[in-house]
Order: C-alpha cells, then structure tokens, then sequence
C-alpha cells in the first residue's frame, strides 16, 4: 500500500507566477490535510478536506490560496501569484474514517512534502 | 489558542547517551499528544500518540511522557544512536474555531547524535 505521495517533490516559481501542488492520498482515504512549514517554524495547519467538500480552511490565507479535493483525482493546493513569503514546505496528510464514521486527526499519515521556492 | 513550545531547539550527545527532549502546551484541555520524527527532505513520521488517561506511551527505546496539569511533555531517548539524528516534533490537537480539531505542532528539536 503505497504512501501519501506529493509532486512535484521541488518546484520553482518566479514572482507572480502560479504554483500547483498535488497531494494522492494513501488508498482508501478520503480525508486530506495540507500544512505549511516556513523555515525555522513548525508545520501549521491551512486546509482539511473532504472529496469535493471543504471541511476547514481556517489556516488558508485568505488571497491566491485555494485547495480542492475533486471526486477523481489527486488534492491539489493552488498558490496564485506567488510571493517570496511563499517560500516553504508544504505538507500534506491523509486519514481514514475510522470504525463507526468518526474522524481522528489522530490517524494522520503524511506525504514527503513539495519544496517550493520562489525567486 | 494553543501554543506549543519545544526545548532545547537543538541537541548533540554521544552515542550511546540518554536523552530528554521537552514539550510544552498552553491550553491543557488536550485529548491527546503525539510526537513524529522528520526527516531532511522529508515528511513525518508518527513515533508516539498518548491519550489524556495514559501517563506515558512506550515504543522501543522511546518513552513519552504527558503531565496534563502542568502543560508538559517528554520525549526520552534511551542509548541513543546515530540513527536517530533527525528533528522531532511535538503536536498537540487544538479546535481550529470552524468546525474541526487539528494538529498544532511546535518548532521542534534538532537532535544530532554523534558517532
């Protein structure tokens, strides 16, 4: 059973341009969250989602950030118009609903994690 | 808002040395703490999960400790290894205010262990 798996695993953008980071959860799960870790921090949380529901984007900036989570196909965490400050690691998560239907963040695999740079 | 905190940054010991690396958490109404290792370039590793009722949790040569009433945390290390040098993070469950609890981790500990 493979991992969670993020692509690109490096990207660099310029100023101004758009970064699309993938997240393919681990099979059977339908829950993915996405982190953020700026350098010299820790991971904090932006999204959690649910195939094709959002379920808490309170950690989101609220501009040229978005995320999705379509019915088919992997997460994906847009970045438009990249700033420098963008610059970071970006983890993604991945769990499964648990016996019963409830929903752990207990239970949370995590995927390698894309390193973006903007210049 | 909870906020974690981990002590020392970083560390270097000895082979074969025993450690203790701390955490702590200022809203102590948590229902459980985790600790994950990571690895450069790349993601997380769960090590421990400790729920309010357990006092501590143990795996190998790992051991973790959670005092509720003080906001505390440890992480011991018996016989430390080179192996074991990575950065570990300490994360505690805190209500994001829209709906869900999520992890909130802190800035972690850089561990080296020299041969």
């Amino acid at each position: 059973n493979a991992g969670v798996m993020q692509n690109p695993r490096h990207l660099v953008r310029r100023r101004g341009q758009e970064a699309r980071l993938r997240c393919s959860p681990m099979k059977g799960h339908s829950h993915v969250y996405w982190y953020r870790q700026l350098p010299e921090e820790g991971l904090k949380f932006m999204v959690y989602l649910q195939k094709e529901n959002i379920i808490d984007e309170s950690g989101m900036p609220k501009e040229r950030f978005s995320a999705e989570f379509p019915k088919e196909g992997p997460s994906i965490l847009r970045i438009q118009q990249v700033v420098r400050g963008d610059s970071a690691a970006y983890f993604c998560a991945s769990s499964p609903i648990l016996a019963g239907g409830f929903i752990s963040t207990d239970t949370q695999y995590f995927g390698p994690g894309t390193r973006l740079t903007v210049l | 808002k909870q906020e974690v905190t981990q002590i020392p940054a970083a560390l270097s010991v000895p082979e074969g040395e025993n450690l203790v690396l701390n955490c702590s958490f200022t809203d102590s109404a948590i229902y459980n703490l985790q600790w994950f290792r990571q690895d450069p370039g790349k993601g997380l590793t769960s090590l421990l999960l400790i729920q309010s009722s357990q006092r501590e949790q143990t795996s190998g040569r790992l051991n973790a400790s959670l005092d509720k009433s003080s906001g505390r945390s440890t992480l011991y290390i018996a016989a430390s290894q080179p192996g074991d040098s990575a950065t570990y993070l300490c994360a505690a469950p805190a209500y994001s205010g829209a709906g869900s609890y999520q992890l909130t981790f802190g800035k972690g500990t850089k561990l080296s262990v020299i041969p």
